[in-house]
Parts: C-alpha cells; sequence; structure tokens
C-alpha cells in the first residue's frame, strides 16, 4: 500500500527564514498532495495541494513542488513568522477523490522571533 | 455553513469495553473519513463512507468498524478496546466523491474526540 516518508521531524527557524519539508510517497498510482497545518489542540487545516498534471503551485508565502518521477514533493515555507508555527502533514491519495488520505508523520515548524 | 462537528469530544472507557463516536458532516457533504491520531503513529486513515457505503478501508484490524447514515451523518465503532486504541479520532467531511485531475475534494476536519483507554 501507500507509504509517505517525511522530513524532517522537527524544524527551527528564525523569523524571516525560509522553511523547507520534504516528502516521498511509494504508490505512482497516487494523483494528489495535500498538505495540512494543526495548531495545538486544533484541527488539520488544508493549506495547499497539488495534483499530479502540476509541477508546482503557489500561494501567498508557500509554495509546493512535485516530481512524480522521483515520487517527492516538497513544501516551501518563505519569510517565515511566528504564526506560522506548527505541525505540518503531507499526504498523498488513495482514491481519485482525494478522500482518502495517507499522511506523513508530520513536522514540528517552530519560528522564533 | 457549520463546520465538522464530532461527539463527544471526551470519552473515558476501560480496555475490553466498546465505544461509538459519531461525525455530522458539513451540511451537504456525502463523504466522510475517519482518521486515528497518535503521537507515535500520527494520523492514519481508517475508512471512508460515501452515500452508506464504505469506500475505503485502512489497515485497522476488523474491532474498528463504521456506517453511515442516509443523512450522511457517520459513526465509528471500536470493539474489545486495548490500551493502544488511546487516540484522537478525527472525522473529516468532503463535499463530493469522484475527482479527475482538474478537480480534488478538500477534507475539512472535525474537532476529535479524545478516547483515553485504562
Amino acid at each position: 500500500g501507500e507509504n509517505v516518508e517525511q522530513h524532517p521531524s522537527t524544524l527551527s527557524v528564525q523569523e524571516g527564514d525560509s522553511a523547507v519539508i520534504k516528502c516521498t510517497y511509494s504508490d505512482s498510482a497516487s494523483n494528489y498532495f495535500p498538505w495540512y497545518k494543526q495548531e495545538l489542540g486544533k484541527r488539520p487545516q488544508l493549506i495547499i495541494d497539488i495534483r499530479s498534471n502540476v509541477g508546482e503551485k503557489k500561494d501567498q508565502r508557500i509554495a509546493v513542488t512535485l516530481n512524480k518521477t522521483a515520487k517527492h514533493f516538497s513544501l516551501h515555507i518563505t519569510e517565515t513568522q511566528p504564526e506560522d508555527s506548527a505541525v505540518y502533514f503531507c499526504a498523498a491519495a488513495l482514491n481519485q477523490a482525494g478522500t482518502a488520505l495517507i499522511f506523513g508523520k508530520g513536522t514540528t515548524l517552530s519560528v522564533s522571533s | 455553513k457549520a463546520g465538522v462537528t464530532q461527539t463527544p469530544r471526551y470519552l473515558i472507557k476501560t480496555r475490553g469495553q466498546q465505544v461509538t463516536l459519531s461525525c455530522s458532516p458539513i451540511s451537504g457533504h456525502r463523504s466522510v473519513s475517519w482518521y486515528q491520531q497518535t503521537p507515535g503513529q500520527g494520523l492514519q486513515f481508517l475508512f471512508e463512507y460515501f452515500s452508506e457505503t464504505q469506500r475505503n478501508k485502512g489497515n485497522f484490524p476488523g474491532r474498528f468498524s463504521g456506517r453511515q447514515f442516509s443523512n450522511s451523518r457517520s459513526e465509528m465503532n471500536v470493539s474489545t478496546l486495548e490500551l493502544g486504541d488511546s487516540a484522537l479520532y478525527l472525522c473529516a467531511s468532503s463535499l463530493k466523491m469522484g475527482g479527475s485531475l482538474s478537480s480534488y475534494n478538500e477534507q475539512f476536519f472535525g474537532p476529535g474526540t479524545r478516547l483515553t483507554v485504562l
């Protein structure tokens, strides 16, 4: 079955620096890769996603890249702010609808001011 | 629109008991997925329901089961509870099934039910 590996498990940066989180997946049939942010005590929320027919997607300070050949995708956060501190999860979808997600184990991002 | 709601929010049970958790999706959403979240294993997919039918299933033992009602509300049941079942159980709803490369279905998570097994 699908397996998603996520690195690093923890990441500490200074405010204004960039942060990069990397994920690899095993099932080449996966076509949808969302990223979720979970603040302490809160529910996960979708921050950005990418489909397999796209190599890169940006949304303000957040970008995601996908390399289907290598089966890896990455989250890039530029100009980090303290409110970016949270746990970030990457995921790969088991199904076409994207409603059955296999998650990486998460990256705890700490942004210090 | 009201978000995804889950009841109860907290639950304490003892080993061997069974438990039923409930999830009410966003109005109009027909797909409900369940996930188990633990510090060691992260978020793990349990199963997904759409139109009262289980469509996808993760790698959990048969003690974990679920169902969906005609109003899209879903329940999951865990029988013969074990200490390792202690976790946050999250459900997520989405608008529709079926997708193409141009449209996938964002999942909206509920607040979760915190289950503690003693």
